[in-house]
């Protein structure tokens, strides 16, 4: 089983719709969660840290369910500029490395 | 804008051949990394660094070795290059202000063996 997995995706998406990605992980002393972003043959990029409160920044949501080991993120009001890989990214301690998902996909329409 | 850099961007090589994947940085990041991403694929951590020589291996099994005599400085090398090291190669940094800290992302060496 792989450490970090997400809906495989492609989400293809009219504009202004709301998509839901989600990602479990199977170590559970990971310790820190984000969702990084990456453009098609870019870099990846963060987009927002996952805390255990969870976290809005503008129209997109991130939540942590430690119990489930399930993170989501939540995008509302799709723009086209929204189209993307969406990576799932867990830290599974302090002083290692970020381990990745393979990423889903999204395909935002007009 | 992520102040990390990679060299070359692109490389087509013939099998055999010695090569060196340069990676700078100039924020001063104690950690960096390498990672391995095949189109479509996920990024897998083949080497990593927690400051002036420290090294360690990744969870992607890998030819390649690595060095970190300066901060700032962690270039990648592979001896004898085949085709199955074709792949994408991301370097990446980040400081160790601990579990929330972000990693940043030179934009890559796309590296071709024929």
């Amino acid at each position: 089983r792989k450490e970090v997995e997400q809906d495989p995706g492609p989400f293809n998406v009219p504009e202004g719709a709301t998509v839901a990605f989600n990602c479990t992980y199977s170590n559970s002393a990971s310790q820190s969660f984000f969702w990084y972003r990456q453009d098609c043959r870019k870099e990846p990029k963060l987009l927002m840290s996952v805390y255990s409160s969870g976290n809005e920044d503008g129209r997109f949501t991130a939540q942590l369910n430690r119990a489930s080991q399930y993170i989501s993120l939540l995008i509302r009001d799709s723009k086209l500029s929204d189209s993307a890989t969406y990576l799932c990214v867990v830290n599974r301690q302090a002083g290692t490395a970020l381990i990745f998902g393979k990423g889903t996909t999204l395909s935002v329409s007009s | 804008e992520a102040d990390i850099y990679q060299t070359p961007r692109y490389l087509v090589i013939g099998t055999g051949k010695k090569i060196t994947l340069e990676c700078s940085q100039t924020m001063g990041h104690d950690k960096m990394y390498w990672y391995q991403q095949d189109p479509g694929m996920e990024l897998h951590l083949i080497h990593y660094s927690y400051g002036v020589n420290s090294t360690e291996k990744g969870d992607l099994s890998s030819e390649s070795t690595v060095s970190r005599i300066r901060t700032e400085h962690f270039p990648l090398t592979l001896e004898s290059a085949r085709p199955s090291h074709t792949s994408q190669y991301l370097c990446a940094s980040s400081d160790d202000r601990g579990l929330w800290t972000e990693a940043f992302f030179g934009q890559g060496t796309r590296l071709t063996v024929v």
